[in-house]
C-alpha cells in the first residue's frame, strides 16, 4: 500500500500563531499533492494544492512547502484562526492514472482564541 | 453549478444485509470516486468509475461494488455488512484527468 504519513496527530495553536502540519510520502510517481479541510459532519473540501515542479505555493494564509529530494511536503497556516479549527488531510496522487488519492491519517487542529 | 450529493445521509444496518449508497456528481464532471473513512482516519480509496466502467480500485474486497449511470450518478453497494465497514463513506467527482476532485458530505453507515 503507497503510504502518506502525516505528522503531528493533533495541534493546539494559539490564535494568530503558525501552524505547521507535515507529510512525506513514499512514492516518487505521486504528481500532485493537495490539501484538504475537513469540518465535523462535512466532506474534505480543497483547501490548496502543488505539484512537484514548484517547491512553494501560496493562497492567501495558507502555504505549502515541497521538497521534492526529501519526498516531504508541509502545509502552513498563517495568522491561525478559530475558525480554522478542523481536521487537515494531505494526500498525494499520480494526475494520469486517474488521480486516485492516497490519504494521511489527519491532524486535527485547534485554534485558542 | 451543483455540488455532490449523497443519500441517504445516515444509515444503520446489522452484520450480513447488504446497503446502497448513492451518489450525484457536480455537474459536468464524469468521474466519481468512492472513499471509505472510518473514524479518526484519512479516507481510504475504494474505486473509481468512469463513462459507466470501472476505473481503480484499492484494497476492498469483491463485496463493495459499484455502478455509473449514464448521468454520471453513482451507486456503492456493500454485501454482508460487517462491523469493520461502519464508516463515512465519501463520494467524490471530477472531470477526467484534471486534478481536482469535489467531495459530498458522505453517508454514516453503522454496522451492528
Amino acid at each position: 500500500q503507497q503510504q502518506v504519513k502525516q505528522s503531528p496527530q493533533s495541534l493546539i495553536v494559539q490564535k494568530g500563531g503558525i501552524s505547521i502540519i507535515n507529510c512525506a510520502y513514499e512514492n516518487t510517481a505521486f504528481d500532485y499533492f493537495p490539501w484538504y479541510q475537513q469540518f465535523p459532519g462535512k466532506g474534505p473540501a480543497l483547501l490548496i494544492a502543488i505539484r512537484p515542479d514548484v517547491s512553494e505555493k501560496k493562497e492567501g494564509r495558507f502555504t505549502i512547502s515541497f521538497n521534492k529530494s526529501a519526498k516531504q511536503f508541509s502545509l502552513h497556516i498563517m495568522d491561525s484562526q478559530p475558525g480554522d479549527s478542523a481536521t487537515y488531510f494531505c494526500a498525494a496522487s499520480r494526475r494520469l492514472y486517474g488521480n486516485k488519492l492516497v490519504f494521511g491519517a489527519g491532524t486535527i487542529l485547534r485554534v485558542k482564541s | 453549478e451543483t455540488g455532490v450529493t449523497q443519500s441517504p445521509t445516515h444509515l444503520i444496518k446489522t452484520r450480513g444485509q447488504q446497503v446502497t449508497l448513492r451518489c450525484s456528481s457536480q455537474s459536468g464532471h464524469n468521474t466519481v470516486s468512492w472513499y471509505q473513512q472510518a473514524l479518526g482516519q484519512g479516507p481510504q480509496f475504494i474505486f473509481q468509475y468512469y463513462r459507466e466502467e470501472e476505473n481503480g480500485r484499492g484494497n476492498f474486497p469483491p463485496r463493495f461494488s459499484g455502478l455509473q449511470f449514464p448521468n454520471y450518478s453513482s451507486e456503492l453497494n456493500v454485501n454482508a455488512l460487517e462491523l469493520d465497514d461502519s464508516a463515512l463513506y465519501l463520494c467524490a467527482s471530477s472531470q477526467r484527468f484534471q486534478e481536482t476532485q469535489y467531495f459530498g458530505p458522505g453517508t454514516r453507515l453503522l454496522v451492528l
